[in-house]
């Protein structure tokens, strides 16, 4: 069984501010790792796959960057805005038919 | 393009009754999987559906089962409902390549008295 962290739980931060959280996996069987963010009320939307060991992805102020040797992926946002508030999930999946196991996210809040 | 529909968008039911929720996946989608949210917590798998049958399982009891039809569209049905079953249960579609990106729906809530 997959057992994923994410860490920390919950994240305040003010407008403008950086920060990360961070996605623990077992590195074993490891074939790719998703990025969600869920906005209250809104379907989960996809943010990355991310695949390679040292993979780097960036979608505007959002970044990613993925150890599949240690297990554990990190997601960055640069200049935090209010609407960046939301959960943010990740999930590996081992291969075969794409069965994701999330963690239970961090939630964000960006205060103005 | 719609993305990823369901229905209904809430539902209140009692113990011991059936439940049947609906998802139509993404326009050029062949697989839908089915996921369940209870508070505090990810998504959890409950099964994928591809070509019209069950291809994956997660650690859901029987009383879960599902159907994939020909358009690709999918029910989840519920049997013998418990208070344990209030959840969110979110549906998403994908193509078949376990890489794909899988798309969600906006999920229906399901409340068990």
């Amino acid at each position: 069984i997959l057992n994923v962290e994410q860490s920390p739980q919950s994240l305040h931060v003010q407008e403008g501010d950086s920060t990360n959280f961070t996605c623990s996996f077992p590195s074993s069987n490891f074939y790719a790792l998703h990025w969600y963010r869920w906005e209250t009320a809104k379907s989960p939307e996809a943010l990355f796959v991310m695949t390679l060991n040292g993979d780097e992805k960036k979608k505007g102020r959002i970044s990613a960057t993925l150890n599949t040797k240690e297990g554990y992926s990190y997601l960055y946002i640069k200049g935090s805005q209010p609407e960046d508030s939301a959960t943010y999930l990740c999930a590996p999946h081992t291969g075969g038919y794409n069965k994701l196991i999330f963690g239970a996210g961090t939630r964000l809040a960006v205060h103005p | 393009d719609a993305g990823v529909t369901q229905s209904p968008t809430h539902l209140i039911k009692t113990r011991g009754q059936q439940v049947t929720l609906r998802c139509s996946p993404k326009s050029g989608h062949d697989t839908v999987s089915w996921y369940q949210q209870a508070l505090g917590q990810g998504p959890q798998f409950i099964f994928q559906y591809y070509e019209e049958e069950e291809r994956q399982r997660g650690n859901f009891p029987d009383r879960f089962s599902g159907h994939q039809f020909p358009n690709y569209s999918s029910e989840l049905n519920v049997n013998a409902l418990l208070l344990g079953d209030s959840a969110l249960y979110l549906c998403a579609s994908s193509l078949r390549a376990a890489q794909e990106t899988q798309y969600f729906g906006p999920g229906t809530r399901l409340l068990v008295l």
